[in-house]
């Protein structure tokens, strides 16, 4: 059972446009949500992350939206750019353990001149 | 910089033998390392938690014997595909977090990962 759900799989989206990668879940143990992103044959890079007491949260051209009543979270890459083309990754992590990282599936971004 | 370092960067081994994987903390020492594996365009899935100076953590359906972790010290941490095969053919990345601050305030790193090819 997969207990961060993300979408689209794949995203591709015009330079300059918007790209929204949503993601939710289900366990309310998690209380902390952070986005990484990883490029081919790299390791994952925190990109940014928020708490569920913090409804948006922004980071230059960066922003998650969290709706805690409806389990769900957001990534918005404004004036999305070529070398924004990576995969990306929502995660959880339980206010217990937040080494413990679960990561969604993942999002392939690709973004076109 | 990258701040964990991963060894080697990518394997091929034979079906049978066993390949070792170091995961090494840069700049700082870290008690507890994480050991991912990554199939091709899927998420990464936690395999295990390596403690400096006790056994490792393992999640479940992860086979222990099959994968043996070894938290040499506080700066390395060993994963070893013991008689390896292709289907465990994949993407192994290591973790740790820098003791700053604490929780979620200290950034997870992560290492760039080794690719083991098993034929």
């Amino acid at each position: 059972q997969q207990q961060v759900k993300q979408s689209p799989q794949s995203l591709i989206v015009q330079k300059g446009g918007i790209s929204i990668i949503n993601c939710a879940y289900e366990n309310t143990a998690f209380d902390y949500f952070p986005w990484y992103q990883q490029f081919p044959g790299k390791g994952p890079a925190l990109l940014i992350a928020i708490r569920p007491d913090v409804s948006e949260k922004k980071e230059g051209r960066f922003t998650i939206s969290f709706n805690k009543s409806a389990k769900q979270f957001s990534l918005h890459i404004m004036d999305s750019q070529p070398g924004d083309s990576a995969s990306y990754f929502c995660a959880a992590s339980p206010g217990t353990s937040y080494d413990k990282v679960i990561f969604g599936p993942g999002t392939s971004l690709s973004v076109i001149p | 910089g990258a701040v964990v370092s991963q060894h080697p960067s990518w394997v091929i081994c034979k079906s049978g033998t066993s390949v070792k994987i170091e995961c090494r903390s840069l700049d700082f020492q870290a008690t507890t390392m994480f050991w991912y594996r990554q199939f091709p365009k899927q998420s990464l899935m936690l395999m295990a938690t390596s403690n400096e100076g006790s056994k490792a953590t393992y999640e479940q359906g992860v086979e222990k014997d099959k994968f043996l972790i070894n938290h040499a010290s506080l700066t390395l941490s060993t994963l070893t595909v013991t008689s390896a095969h292709p289907e465990d053919s994949s993407f192994y990345i290591c973790s740790a977090r820098s003791p700053t601050g604490g929780g979620e305030n200290s950034p997870l790193h992560f290492g760039n990962g080794t690719r083991l090819t098993v034929t």
